[in-house]
């Protein structure tokens, strides 16, 4: 089956610095990758997909890039505000979204 | 914005008791999903239900799992022994052909 890995597990940043969180996958059959942000006893919510035929897709402050070849993906966020502090977890599915989540990245934006 | 919505937001049972926890999906969605996540541990896929039966299921989801649709607004996840190690948050979530998850905002489960 599917096997996500996530890095880093936690991250701190500066406030208005970027932040980077990258994901592997290893099931070439994998093509649908959604990163969610999760706070603190709350549930997981949808911040940004990306599907295998794009490379690149961005949201104002967020971006996703994905390489097939090498099966990664990373989640770009920039000019972080203290509010982005929270769990980021990616995921990776087929068409369907038996979603393999990654562990989490932990991500401390300090102002 | 319409919501995935689960009840009871907490569930505290004894071991071997049975639990069954609630979810309302959005109205128009044909895919539901239960995922599990132990606490500061990822989230893991337990089970996936489309046209009223189990389209796929992860090998966390035992003979001691099962899920429903009794009707046509609720979905519902039962564990009938529950183990200590059952213990976690479960979310609920749906979709429509070609939209993305929605998670419900999760029933934590304590067996004691």
């Amino acid at each position: 089956g599917e096997n996500v890995e996530q890095h880093p597990s936690t991250l701190s940043v500066q406030e208005g610095d970027s932040a980077v969180i990258k994901c592997t996958y290893s099931d070439s059959a994998s093509n649908y990758f959604p990163w969610y942000k999760q706070e603190l006893g709350k549930r997981p919510q949808l911040i940004i997909d990306i599907r295998s035929n794009v490379g690149e897709k961005k949201d104002q402050r967020i971006a996703v890039t994905l390489n097939k070849t090498a099966k990664h993906f990373s989640l770009h966020i920039t000019e972080t505000q203290p509010e982005d502090s929270a769990v980021y977890f990616c995921a990776a599915g087929a068409g369907s979204y038996q979603l393999t989540f990654g562990k989490g990245t932990k991500l401390s934006v300090i102002p | 914005e319409p919501e995935v919505t689960q009840t009871p937001s907490h569930q505290v049972t004894q071991m071997g008791q049975e639990v069954i926890l609630r979810c309302v999906p959005i109205s128009n969605h044909l895919y539901f999903y239960w995922y599990r996540q132990i606490l500061g541990q990822k989230v893991e896929f337990l089970v996936s239900f489309y046209n009223n039966e189990i389209s796929e299921k992860s090998e966390i989801f035992d003979d001691q799992f099962s899920v429903e649709r009794p009707d046509g607004s609720n979905f519902t996840l039962k564990i009938r022994s529950t183990k200590l190690e059952d213990s976690a948050m479960y979310f609920c979530a749906s979709r429509d052909l070609g939209s993305p998850l929605h998670f419900g905002n999760g029933t934590r489960l304590t067996v004691t």
